[in-house]
């Protein structure tokens, strides 16, 4: 398997510009989770999802943020609109069972806004 | 609610040496997980071990060992024989098996080895 595959690696954008964050997780993984990475807050969880559906979002910050799994191999987290405060590194993990065995990273996207 | 504490500033450690990084949590479960991650300068995040809180043994994966002291709820990383490639972040995480299964991640700890 190829691992977590995210895309894009970067992404440069305007304020106020809708950003869209994509995730293929490892095929069979049944949880998949969205974290914001930054050097103030470190590493923050936003939402995590097992079997497509979202089961805990309350670290998503604001309403501006969403995030879908419309099926088991792709994900989505968008920033509408985007602030330069949004600029960090984005980790889309997953995991076979996440009480038990570890959860696989993706290279991470890395968010500029402008 | 689970927390992961990692308090120490910037930790040092000659190489060949062993070091310690220290993990606290805290969790009201009585069935947990808790993981160590490396990330490197390049940006990955690097699954290095696992300890389930019922498991006897402390957890060993090669030059990494898991120092778990359950009732004091720490989880200590210890790194054998450090080589210059273990400079790095490295994270302590945890995830309980209740109803909600979140991964949930300290702040981390910045490694340097010195040659």
């Amino acid at each position: 398997d190829a691992g977590v595959i995210q895309s894009p690696r970067h992404e440069v954008t305007e304020m106020g510009q809708e950003v869209t964050l994509r995730c293929k997780p490892i095929s069979g993984h049944d949880y998949l989770f969205w974290y914001r990475q930054t050097m103030m807050r470190g590493l923050e969880l936003l939402i995590y999802f097992n079997n497509n559906v979202p089961i805990d979002d309350s670290g998503m910050p604001e309403d501006r943020f969403s995030a879908k799994m419309p099926n088991a191999s792709f994900s989505t987290l968008k920033i509408q609109p985007s602030e330069p405060r949004d600029s960090a590194v984005y980790f889309c993990a997953s995991s076979l069972a996440v009480k038990t065995t570890e959860a696989f990273f993706g290279q991470g996207t890395r968010l500029t806004v402008v | 609610a689970q927390k992961i504490t990692q308090t120490q500033p910037g930790m040092f450690v000659q190489e060949k040496e062993a070091v310690t990084l220290d993990c606290t949590y805290d969790t009201s479960d009585q069935s947990y997980g808790l993981f160590w991650y490396k990330q490197p300068s390049s940006g990955e995040m690097i699954f290095l071990i696992y300890q389930g809180s019922y498991d006897e043994q402390n957890a060993t994966e090669g030059r990494y060992s898991l120092n778990f002291q359950k009732a004091r709820k720490s989880a200590n990383l210890v790194i054998s024989a450090s080589q210059l490639g273990d400079s790095a972040m490295y994270f302590c995480a945890m995830t309980s098996t209740g109803a909600n299964s979140k991964l949930t991640f300290g702040k981390g700890i910045t490694l340097s080895v010195r040659p």
